[in-house]
């Protein structure tokens, strides 16, 4: 069974610039959640997914993130514009049935 | 002051030795979830608790309700244990969310 993965590994872009960062959960899976670590903080909750629909965005920092899951597998997640502030490890990971989460290898995002 | 409290932040053993990481947290929780993460790698789920005590190879861990905290245990630890330990909670009241809530995590380095 493939697990989660995320693309891409490693992003730099300018400020003001806009990033798409995407996640594929484990097939079958209808949990997808975004989590993120700023350096030196602890990971952070963003938002969870319940197949296409999102159960939970109390986490998203503001209105430059937007996340989709559009038919209820791959979902990304947009910074526009980003800031440095953005500047950090974003993680997915997904759950199914049970209580494990599994999480994907992150993307680090390197705002300059 | 985060929900999630860990100590220590780093650890640093030698070869053998007996480790403990402790986690403290301050709200009310369902579960209780260990993981790990090797540099450069991904977070790997070690256990979920909600009560009482697991065991896995040469991990154990604890938790301690009332008291709302848990230990992490590695016994004969060895140069590949070094990795990001990271205590995690779940407190969703509605039990259908699952988001979790993350400590800084403890750096334990385990010398030859």
């Amino acid at each position: 069974e493939a697990g989660v993965t995320q693309f891409p590994s490693h992003s730099v872009i300018e400020k003001g610039q806009t990033v798409t960062l995407r996640c594929d959960p484990i097939s079958g899976h209808d949990n997808l959640y975004w989590y993120r670590r700023v350096m030196g903080k602890e990971i952070k909750f963003l938002l969870h997914f319940v197949k296409e629909s999102k159960q939970d965005e109390s986490g998203m920092p503001n209105n430059r993130f937007l996340a989709e899951r559009t038919g209820g597998t791959y979902s990304t997640l947009k910074v526009q514009p980003a800031e440095l502030e953005d500047s950090g490890v974003y993680f997915c990971a997904s759950k199914g049935a049970t209580y494990e989460q599994y999480f994907g290898p992150g993307t680090r995002l390197t705002v300059t | 002051k985060n929900e999630v409290e860990q100590s220590p932040q780093n650890l640093t053993a030698q070869e053998g030795e007996f480790i403990t990481i402790n986690c403290s947290y301050s709200v009310g929780i369902s579960a209780l979830h260990w993981l790990q993460q090797h540099p450069g790698g991904g977070i790997v789920s070690l256990f979920m608790l909600s009560s009482g005590k697991k065991k896995h190879g040469r991990l154990i861990a604890t938790i301690n309700i009332q008291e709302k905290h848990s230990s992490l245990h590695i016994t004969a630890s060895h140069p590949r244990d070094s990795a990001v330990y990271i205590c995690a909670v779940r407190s969703d009241p509605r039990g259908s969310n699952y988001k979790l809530t993350f400590g800084k995590g403890t750096l334990l380095t385990v010398n030859p």
